[in-house]
């Protein structure tokens, strides 16, 4: 079945410092979306890439669509205490509406 | 209601017992989703719904897993003979639609049970 990879597991950085996980599909996606999840909390709903090579941007966070659909990525510039938790990426592929999470990145960000 | 909300939000149980998980989601959403996630793990598919019918439980491990939704709205997860194993948070999650792109199939989830099996 449909896998769905990301690295880092973990990432500490010092606050002010940029972070990066990396979102790896084991089949191509019709879309990717990305939510968070603060420790002890539930993932909420960060944003949606639908075309080959999207790029969106909400304030800090960048976020990428490759350009095959099976990939994606999320950077956030200048990290904050605030950013601190579980980047999770989660993709459809096909005509099947199952959405299939990945493993998650967990930041920690060093005041 | 305004969100997901999600009964027991704490359950304990002993090996081999029946356990009922609630999820009410949001008025209006039409798709419905189970997970479940384990301590440093993501959110592992267990099964969808679009309206009443179940149409993807894949995501099953076994036949002691089983849902419902008879209404279209309030949907039951339904574990029997519990092993430790079960041990773990399950996450329900509503949508407006399952498919499309244009936003309609966010998930929005709720805070989820926890469930222990003893």
């Amino acid at each position: 079945g449909q896998q769905v990879m990301q690295i880092p597991q973990y990432q500490h950085v010092q606050e002010g410092e940029d972070f990066t996980t990396y979102c790896n599909s084991s089949t191509t996606l019709s879309n990717i979306q990305w939510y968070k999840q603060r420790p002890g909390g539930h993932p909420v709903f960060l944003i949606q890439l639908v075309k080959s090579g999207e790029v969106k941007k909400q304030k800090r966070l960048t976020f990428q669509f490759g350009e095959a659909k099976k990939n994606s990525s999320l950077h956030i510039t200048a990290t904050q205490t605030t950013d601190v938790g579980t980047y999770f990426c989660a993709g459809r592929s096909g005509g099947y509406q199952k959405v299939t999470f990945g493993t998650g990145t967990k930041l920690q960000v060093i005041p | 209601g305004a969100g997901v909300s999600q009964t027991p939000s704490n359950k304990v149980t002993e090996k081999g017992k029946y356990v009922e998980l609630r999820c009410d989601p949001i008025s209006g959403h039409t798709a419905l989703y189970w997970y479940r996630q384990s301590l440093g793990q993501g959110p592992e598919f267990l099964i969808y719904f679009q309206g009443t019918g179940a149409a993807d439980d894949s995501g099953l491990p076994n036949d002691r897993f089983f849902a419902v939704r008879p209404e279209g709205s309030v949907s039951t997860l339904k574990i029997q003979r519990t092993e430790r194993g079960d041990s773990a948070v399950y996450l329900c999650a509503s949508s407006l639609r399952a498919g499309g792109s244009s936003g309609a199939n966010v998930l929005t989830f709720g805070a989820g049970s926890r469930l222990t099996v003893l």
